[in-house]
């Protein structure tokens, strides 16, 4: 089967930059995907590290370690509109994700 | 470019009764599926298609059936409903490629059904 850990709540002021970590125990591993979601809307897909290293897309970077099955999601420059549930998923051969349970980061003023 | 549309929205049924969800995506995406989403929690795959005429079981299938007859729908059916069907359902699909954005997912607005 697979399994992801990831924090539940997470509290940043705003401007501050804020890491979201994600570890995951899965067998046949091809990728980790990061989500936003706000308020139960459509998740939106944010980043994707197939292989080790850093991704980095505007103010929004994701990071990938294979070897100790761990990644994360750094958010820089929080702004109000950040605050939203961050979700980590890894990828099956068929692109299918399995998600973790989502980090509720919450950006105050 | 509508992406991927759901319907119906919002539905409310009885115990024991029998609907279908539909999805359609524009997009020309090889790959569809569903996802359940449950309060305070991830998403959790209930069955997904690799192309036009295919369908697999994912980690929730029990209880729902799945068409896809043409590669821009994705049909979900729930035979008779139960109260722990109660859930939004996520509609997404995925072009098929290996390339840099192989995670990614489009997803719809979601289905949110209660069962009575």
């Amino acid at each position: 089967g697979q399994s992801l850990e990831q924090p539940s709540e997470v509290t940043a002021v705003e401007g501050a930059i804020v890491q979201i970590n994600c570890t995951y125990q899965t067998s046949g591993f091809y990728g980790l995907s990061w989500y936003q979601q706000h308020d139960g809307g459509a998740p939106t897909f944010l980043s994707y590290n197939a292989l080790d290293g850093l991704e980095e897309t505007g103010r929004f970077s994701s990071f990938l370690s294979r070897s100790d099955s761990y990644g994360y999601l750094l958010l820089q420059e929080l702004q109000m509109k950040d605050s939203a549930s961050y979700f980590c998923a890894v990828s099956g051969s068929a692109r299918q994700l399995t998600f973790g349970s989502g980090t509720q980061l919450t950006v105050l003023p | 470019n509508a992406g991927v549309t759901q319907t119906p929205k919002f539905r409310v049924l009885k115990t024991g009764q029998s609907m279908t969800l539909l999805c359609a995506q524009d997009m020309n995406h090889e790959y569809m599926y569903w996802y359940r989403q449950d309060p305070g929690m991830g998403l959790r795959l209930i069955h997904y298609s690799v192309g036009e005429g295919t369908t697999a079981k994912g980690e929730v299938p029990d209880g729902y059936n799945v068409s896809r007859l043409k590669k821009q729908n994705f049909l979900l059916g729930l035979e008779s409903a139960a109260p722990s069907q109660t859930s939004v359902y996520f509609c997404a699909s995925n072009l098929g490629d290996s390339g840099a954005r192989a995670g990614e997912l489009f997803f719809g607005e979601g289905s949110r059904l209660t069962v009575l």
